[in-house]
């Protein structure tokens, strides 16, 4: 069976702070997707990060920066320099290949991050 | 490219009505999925559309459906609502590809049950 875990119910942080999230997952599928999406006040999810299974460069775009690592199952989200605009909830999922039950992601419960001027 | 729409956007109602949900996806986007959010069960993926047809359902019970139609358009329909239907419903379409894809969400649906 397919899940994700994030441990870190709510983060609170002050600006200029580092801050990472973490996530782990299960799976039996040999190829598989992670994402990360962002999830404002407003409610709507927005799309941060995909990462196929058979890719484990890290990546950075500005402040955010992904680190997966197979051997251990986790894809971890780092924010560098947090401002207040990064309040939000994040969710970590994960989706197997289309041919199997692909188009259906499963999430994470979320991380609260608060980051206070 | 406008983003993926959801009408109406808020929605009271009472037990034992019913309640339909529109999405209306990105253009060129075939595949339509729904997921239900609440504070108690976090967010589940409710079912999935691709060419009119449904590709995966999720552990719902039968008085959630949907229908997609040829403009890749999707509506979602609650039948005899109960008050633990009130919740955030997400729609997010997909362009399907070999090399995975990635879904974009709508701003929801927040149905409130009374």
């Amino acid at each position: 069976a397919q899940k994700v875990t994030q441990a870190q119910t709510e983060i609170s942080v002050v600006e200029k702070e580092d801050v990472t999230l973490d996530c782990v997952y299960e799976t039996r599928d040999t190829t598989y997707y992670l994402f990360w999406y962002k999830q404002p006040p407003s409610g709507e999810l927005v799309f941060l990060i995909r990462r196929n299974s058979f890719d484990e460069q890290n990546e950075i775009s500005g402040r955010y920066s992904w680190n997966f690592q197979k051997s251990t199952s986790s894809f971890n989200f780092t924010i560098t320099a947090s401002q207040v605009v990064d309040s939000a909830v994040y969710f970590c999922a994960l989706s197997g290949p289309r041919g199997n039950q692909g188009g259906k992601l499963i999430f994470g419960q979320g991380t609260e991050l608060s980051v206070k001027p | 490219k406008a983003g993926v729409t959801q009408t109406p956007r808020y929605l009271i109602k009472t037990r034992g009505q019913q309640v339909t949900l529109s999405c209306s996806p990105i253009s060129g986007h075939r595949s339509v999925s729904w997921y239900q959010q609440t504070p108690g069960q976090g967010l589940q993926f409710l079912f999935e559309y691709f060419s009119e047809t449904q590709r995966n359902k999720g552990n719902f019970p039968g008085r959630f459906s949907g229908r997609q139609f040829s403009n890749s358009r999707s509506e979602m329909n609650v039948s005899t609502l109960e008050l633990g239907d009130s919740a955030l419903y997400l729609c997010a379409s997909s362009l399907v590809l070999r090399g995975g894809e990635t879904q974009y969400f709508g701003p929801g649906t927040r149905l409130l049950v009374l």
